[in-house]
């Protein structure tokens, strides 16, 4: 089945600096790649997500990019916050509509210092 | 725009009962998935409803089944409670058609097995 490696498993960055999340997948099948963001408490909100005909998508201090050759993906978020503070999930997903398998990684606490 | 809605917030049972948790879709979605996640691990796959049927599963025992209504709603039932099985269960949902693939997650049901 599906292997959703993510790294690193933490990262602390200065408010205003950049930080970027590294995952890799192990099935070609793959075609959908959500992000997620999760508060304490809470159940995972999706930021941003990217099919696999597409390279790079941007949503204003976020983007995420996709080597579908490497098998490879990243979240990037710019000029960070405290409120970016979270552990952050992403996700390969094999199938479409309502036969889909997500596989998730193992997650990043980001913790941004203001 | 009601979001996923889940019940109960927190359940406590003892090892070997059964148990039984709720999910309500968000408006306008008709497929459901859940999964679980284990403290410090990213949420893992159990299975997703489609028009009533279960059409995915992860690597799970049978004793995890499930059921989807005709209001698109779902139920997941664990049976032989192990204490292996606490965790916070997350329902997501999402539109069989396009745009594919987005998941919406619910704040989860936390399981305690004692």
């Amino acid at each position: 089945g599906e292997n959703v490696e993510q790294h690193p498993s933490t990262l602390s960055v200065q408010e205003g600096d950049s930080a970027v999340i590294k995952c890799t997948y192990s099935d070609s099948a793959s075609n959908y790649f959500p992000w997620y963001k999760q508060e304490l408490g809470k159940g995972p909100q999706l930021i941003i997500d990217i099919r696999s005909n597409v390279g790079e998508k941007k949503d204003q201090r976020i983007a995420v990019t996709l080597n579908k050759t490497a098998k490879h993906f990243s979240l990037h978020i710019t000029e960070t916050q405290p409120e970016d503070s979270a552990v952050y999930f992403c996700a390969a997903s094999i199938g479409s509509g309502g036969y889909q398998k997500v596989t998730f990684g193992t997650g990043t606490k980001l913790q941004v210092i203001p | 725009d009601a979001g996923v809605t889940q019940s109960p917030t927190h359940l406590i049972k003892t090892r070997g009962q059964q148990v039984t948790l709720r999910c309500s879709p968000k408006s306008g979605h008709d497929t459901v998935s859940w999964y679980q996640q284990a403290l410090g691990q990213g949420p893992q796959f159990i299975f997703q409803y489609y028009e009533e049927e279960e059409r995915q599963r992860g690597n799970f025992p049978d004793r995890f089944s499930g059921h989807q209504f005709p209001n698109y709603s779902s139920e997941l039932n664990v049976n032989a409670l192990l204490l292996g099985d606490s965790a916070l269960y997350l329902c997501a949902s999402s539109l069989a058609g396009p745009p594919r693939g987005e998941q919406y997650f619910g704040p989860g049901t936390r399981l305690t097995v004692t």
